[in-house]
């Protein structure tokens, strides 16, 4: 059964970092690329960042582009986000996606809130 | 960038009925690199179609895309009570790869 656990979240004052995590589990992760998805409270799903099976393509929101930067770690089964300089807009539930088919999304993790407030 | 525009925002229809919910690409959209997802309130999203019109593994065949270029369309043939949710649109074709708005499907 795939799994993705997500972790890491929580309250951080605007202009500071987190890191989340995505344990994954079920499938052979490196042969699959990886996303980050966010949704805002009440609102929208938005693609935030991508990486291919040997992170060698990433790719970033505009968004976020330049303050977070994702990676994994094939050893460990784990894909992560650093975020850095986070903003108020960065508020969100933010999932780990697997990516089937292309960069469509076919398994998602239930998610970990970061909430950014002073 | 290409920019999805899903209509209706809401759609307010009775199980039995037919729902057709629209997705409009900014752009052309390339090789059909088009999913639906479906998300349920607390939930996260399932991905229901891929490449504009083939159903992912376990979906009921009530549920069917179509459309192509800058035109997309998701189909369910006879609502039951769990469809009621919302609906997103999702391009996938090249970074980066974004979402419609979404349309919330609701009972009548």
């Amino acid at each position: 059964e795939v799994q993705l656990v997500e972790s890491g979240g929580g309250l951080v004052q605007p202009g500071r970092s987190l890191r989340l995590s995505c344990a994954a589990s079920g499938f052979t992760f490196d042969d699959y690329a990886m996303h980050w998805v966010r949704q805002a409270p009440g609102k929208g799903l938005e693609w935030v960042s991508g990486i291919s099976w040997n992170s060698g393509s990433i790719g970033h929101a505009d968004s976020v582009k330049g303050r977070f930067t994702i990676s994994r770690d094939n050893a460990k089964n784990s894909l992560y986000l650093q975020m850095n300089s986070l903003r108020a807009e960065d508020t969100a539930l933010y999932y780990c996606a697997k990516a089937y088919r292309g960069q469509c999304f076919d398994y998602w993790g239930q998610g970990t809130l970061v909430t950014v407030s002073s | 960038e290409i920019v999805l525009t899903q209509s209706p925002g809401t759609l307010s229809l009775s199980p039995g009925e037919r729902a057709t919910l629209s997705c409009r690409a900014s752009q052309s959209v390339s090789s059909s690199y088009l999913a639906w997802y479906q998300q349920k309130p607390g939930q996260a999203p399932r991905l229901l179609i891929y490449g504009a019109s083939s159903r992912a593994t376990g979906i009921p065949d009530r549920f069917s895309g179509s459309g192509s270029g800058t035109d997309f369309t998701l189909t369910i043939s006879r609502l039951e009570p769990e469809d009621f949710a919302v609906y997103y649109c999702q391009h996938y074709g090249s970074s980066p790869y974004t979402f419609g708005q979404g349309t919330k499907l609701e009972i009548k």
